[in-house]
Order: structure tokens, then C-alpha cells, then sequence
């Protein structure tokens, strides 16, 4: 079974522009959620798709976006980069088990925005 | 919002003895909490989850406890070995049913001496 694929690895941006990341989850589930991860403020969450639908959103603002296809792959869109956003973003796939999910995370993708 | 800290950022361990690697978190609703591993230039990675109707879980090599009175976490692990060198993060779900956007701690840094 594979497992979650994020692309590109990793991306280095120039501020103003706008990126778009990937992520593929694992076969069968069809939650994906996104986070950012930061020296400063470590593993933050994005937000989350089902059924290419969103059901919850962090504290980020609008230039951070996302969607899910039907297949269940999901990208996330940054635009207007700013240099803080250079992170590690991390997708998550998400396998439901009765009241808990759990959270099975692709090696995400370096961003870095200069 | 959502708090969930770390009582030491490093910890430094012998090869062989036990780390205990404790969390504390503020939101008394959170009802389902995950220990992750973070090897460098990966994705967390999944150790052992506990939910809030218990106080201790135990995995292979790992053990979990919760105490939900002084809103406390701590990953034991045995026998350390080398292989256990990471950061490691507690993560909760804020209440909500299911983990699909947890919220983290900022870590631990485990380094096992030989």
C-alpha cells in the first residue's frame, strides 16, 4: 500500500509569487489535512478536506487555499509568498477508525521563498 | 485558542536506559491524544494514541499516560536505542471527534547516546 506522496520535495520561491503544492494520500482515505511546519511556531494546521469538501480551517490567512478532487488528492495554493511563509508543508491523510482518525503524514514539501 | 506545550525542548538519554518525554495542554475538552516521531528530512510519524477515558496505554516499547486532572502527557520509552534519536510531539485534537486538524506541541528533541 502506498503511502502519502507529496510534490514536489521541495520549492524555492520568490516573494510575490504564488506556489502550489501536491499531495497524494493513501488509497481508500478520504480526508486530507494540511499543516505548516515552522522552527518558530511548529506543526500549525492548515485545514482539512472531505470529499473534496472543507471542513475545518486554521488560523491563516486567505492567501493560503486548498482543494481536493474526487480521487481524494488534495494541493494547496500560496499566493503572494512572503518570506515567512518558507516552511515544511506537511500533508496529512487521514484513516477514520470509529471516533479517531488517525493521522498518517507524507514527508512534505520545503518551501522556500526568498 | 489551542496550547499545548513541552516541559524541556532536549533531552539527552544513554543507549539502554528509559526517557520519559512529558506534554501539558490547556484544553480540558480534548479527548484523544498522539504521540509523533519526527526523524529529520521526514514526516511525523505515528507512535501510540490514548484517548481520555483511559490513563495508561502501552505499546512496544512505548507507554503512554495521561493525567487528566493536571492536563499532562508523557511518552516513556524503554531500552532507548539510537534509532529513537528524533523529535518527538504530543498533538491532541481539541475535542473534536476524530484528529483531523490535531494541534502540536513544539517538541522534543531526543538524542540517544551510545
Amino acid at each position: 500500500k502506498a503511502g502519502v506522496t507529496q510534490t514536489p520535495r521541495y520549492l524555492i520561491k520568490t516573494r510575490g509569487q504564488q506556489v502550489t503544492l501536491s499531495c497524494s494520500p493513501i488509497s481508500g482515505h478520504r480526508s486530507v489535512s494540511w499543516y505548516q511546519q515552522t522552527p518558530g511556531q511548529g506543526l500549525q494546521f492548515l485545514f482539512e478536506y472531505f470529499s473534496e469538501t472543507q471542513r475545518n480551517k486554521g488560523n491563516f490567512p486567505g492567501r493560503f487555499s486548498g482543494r481536493q478532487f474526487s480521487n481524494s488528492r488534495s494541493e494547496m495554493n500560496v499566493s503572494t509568498l512572503e518570506l515567512g511563509d518558507s516552511a515544511l508543508y506537511l500533508c496529512a491523510s487521514n484513516h477514520m477508525t470509529g471516533a479517531n482518525t488517525e493521522a498518517f503524514f507524507g514527508q512534505g514539501t520545503r518551501l522556500t521563498v526568498v | 485558542g489551542e496550547s499545548v506545550g513541552l516541559h524541556l525542548p532536549t533531552l539527552s538519554v544513554q543507549e539502554g536506559d528509559n526517557s520519559i518525554i512529558n506534554c501539558a495542554y490547556s484544553n480540558s475538552a480534548s479527548d484523544y491524544f498522539i504521540w509523533y516521531k519526527q526523524e529529520s528530512g521526514k514526516g511525523p510519524q505515528f507512535i501510540i494514541d490514548i484517548r481520555s477515558n483511559m490513563d495508561k496505554r502501552q505499546g512496544q516499547r512505548v507507554t503512554v499516560l495521561l493525567n487528566k486532572t493536571v492536563k499532562h502527557l508523557s511518552l516513556q520509552i524503554a531500552a532507548t536505542q539510537p534509532g529513537d534519536s528524533a523529535v518527538y510531539f504530543c498533538a491532541e485534537n481539541g475535542g473534536q471527534t476524530g484528529a483531523n486538524n490535531l494541534f502540536f506541541g513544539t517538541g522534543t528533541r531526543l538524542t540517544v547516546i551510545p
